[in-house]
């Protein structure tokens, strides 16, 4: 159980192009789901947290009319990166969690890596 | 939330166990201690999580110490498929997780 799907994987595009990342939870309704960025040799940044029908809670320096994140539903939330740059090539991975007691833990898409050429 | 200490890095033999420690003596009486575990170019992947009592899984065991300033994960027999780094957190799950380093555990045949 507790499976969550990330899609695409891998995107390769051009500078300017915005990209779409989905995350799913496959088999449970989240009410929270996070996003992360993770640098080569770097430990995972939070980006935002998203609750289902809220706006999203932003990090600091992190920019929201950047990094526009839409949790319409239980089960999809979605990360567009808007005019990308190279310096926005990072490892972006989502993390959804239950409702229910507060200890329980967050589980995983298998990331999407973004390049910018 | 508090922050963790973690080795850098562990060997392990193949086949025997692999004990890997966390240093959270900052922690605060209702944070619970969550391990993870993330392989090359994929996401983290939950392991087991405790507040004060040692915990049993499928996949591994935590120790917590009696004052929770510190625990052991331990993966029984290990694989060459558990090589992985290790992350140690504290937290609540539904609040921030601060990501440290890691231990990147190389588990050799």
């Amino acid at each position: 159980g507790a499976v969550v799907s990330q899609h695409p994987s891998r995107v390769i595009c051009k500078s300017g192009t915005s990209v779409k990342i989905e995350c799913r939870s496959l088999d449970f309704q989240a009410t929270t789901m996070f996003w992360y960025r993770q640098f080569p040799k770097q430990s995972l940044m939070l980006m935002a947290t998203s609750n289902e029908g809220s706006k999203a809670t932003y990090e600091q320096g992190v920019e929201k009319d950047k990094f526009l994140i839409n949790h319409a539903s239980l089960t999809l939330s979605t990360l567009t990166v808007t005019s990308a740059h190279p310096e926005d090539s990072s490892f972006y991975i989502c993390s959804a969690l239950t409702g229910g007691s507060g200890n329980q833990p967050q589980h995983f898409g298998d990331g999407t890596r973004l390049s910018i050429l | 939330d508090a922050k963790t200490t973690q080795p850098t890095s562990m060997d392990c033999a193949e086949g025997r166990a692999a004990n890997l420690p966390c240093n959270h003596s900052t922690i605060s009486g209702n944070e619970y201690v969550y391990w993870y575990r993330q392989i090359h170019s994929q996401g983290p992947q939950y392991i087991i999580h405790g507040l004060k009592n040692n915990e049993t899984n499928e996949m591994a065991s935590l120790i917590i110490t009696e004052d929770r300033k510190s625990s052991t994960l331990i993966l029984p027999h290990a694989t060459l498929r558990d090589t992985a780094v290790y992350y140690c957190i504290v937290g609540a799950q539904n609040r921030k997780l601060i990501w440290g380093l890691g231990t990147s555990l190389a588990v050799n045949p």
